[in-house]
């Protein structure tokens, strides 16, 4: 039931890209994408609910293909905050969220 | 006030003690969870409260033990606990009105047992 996350980590320099991956083999209500820092509580970023709604922050795009149940997280010009553990989670019943296995992202000057 | 506060941060007790974990939040959120995390894995789901009542309980063992005496307010029980148990505990909260919950985490209890 866990969803599974792509890829494991990514090294950027600040001001480039990058795309996150979650996919689930089970019919999704909703996908969440969270980062988490080191020693610190995962912060939710971004949710996605089937029929096309989401909510987030404003520099924070991501994307829902109810089709194929995967979502992608797109992080455009990274600054060196961005740096973290991101991961996405999915519920299929509301409530009942499952964590992928995260992406340890690491922006470099 | 968007903020899950935990205490104790830190808690290191032995496999005979009894301990407890406590969770608070004033954003009106009726919802409530606890998490386990082991170091570099994901949260796990451990219990979620909806309305002050157990809604879900992801077969956790017995020797862990929620509770919510009130909206706003979260507690785990902990007897008899294995050196196994040793983890980063977190509660979220989030709205049960509407279809976005997302959950707010608190910055959770560092547990080691010894």
């Amino acid at each position: 039931q866990q969803p599974v996350q792509s890829p494991q980590a990514v090294i950027l320099r600040e001001g480039e890209d990058a795309v996150i991956n979650c996919s689930s083999s089970k019919a999704l209500y909703s996908v969440h994408w969270y980062r988490q820092k080191h020693g610190e509580a995962p912060v939710f970023l971004m949710i996605l609910l089937k029929g096309g709604e989401q909510k987030g922050h404003e520099k924070i795009s991501a994307s829902f293909n109810e089709k194929k149940q995967q979502s992608s997280l797109y992080l455009t010009a990274s600054q060196l905050s961005y740096s973290g553990t991101y991961f996405c989670g999915t519920e299929t019943t509301p409530y009942d969220m499952r964590f992928g296995a995260g992406t340890r992202l690491t922006v470099k000057p | 006030d968007t903020e899950v506060t935990q205490t104790p941060k830190h808690l290191v007790m032995g496999m005979t003690n009894k301990k407890s974990l406590k969770c608070e939040q004033h954003m009106g959120h009726r919802a409530m969870y606890w998490y386990k995390q082991k170091a570099k894995k994901p949260p796990e789901l451990m219990f979620v409260y909806s309305y002050e009542k157990l809604s879900i309980n992801e077969s956790v063992p017995s020797r862990f033990s929620p509770e919510c005496p009130n909206s706003s307010l979260l507690n785990l029980h902990l007897h008899a606990l294995q050196p196994e148990d040793s983890a980063l505990y977190l509660c979220a909260s989030s709205q049960l009105s509407g279809s976005y919950n997302e959950q707010f985490f608190g910055p959770g209890t560092r547990l080691t047992v010894l």
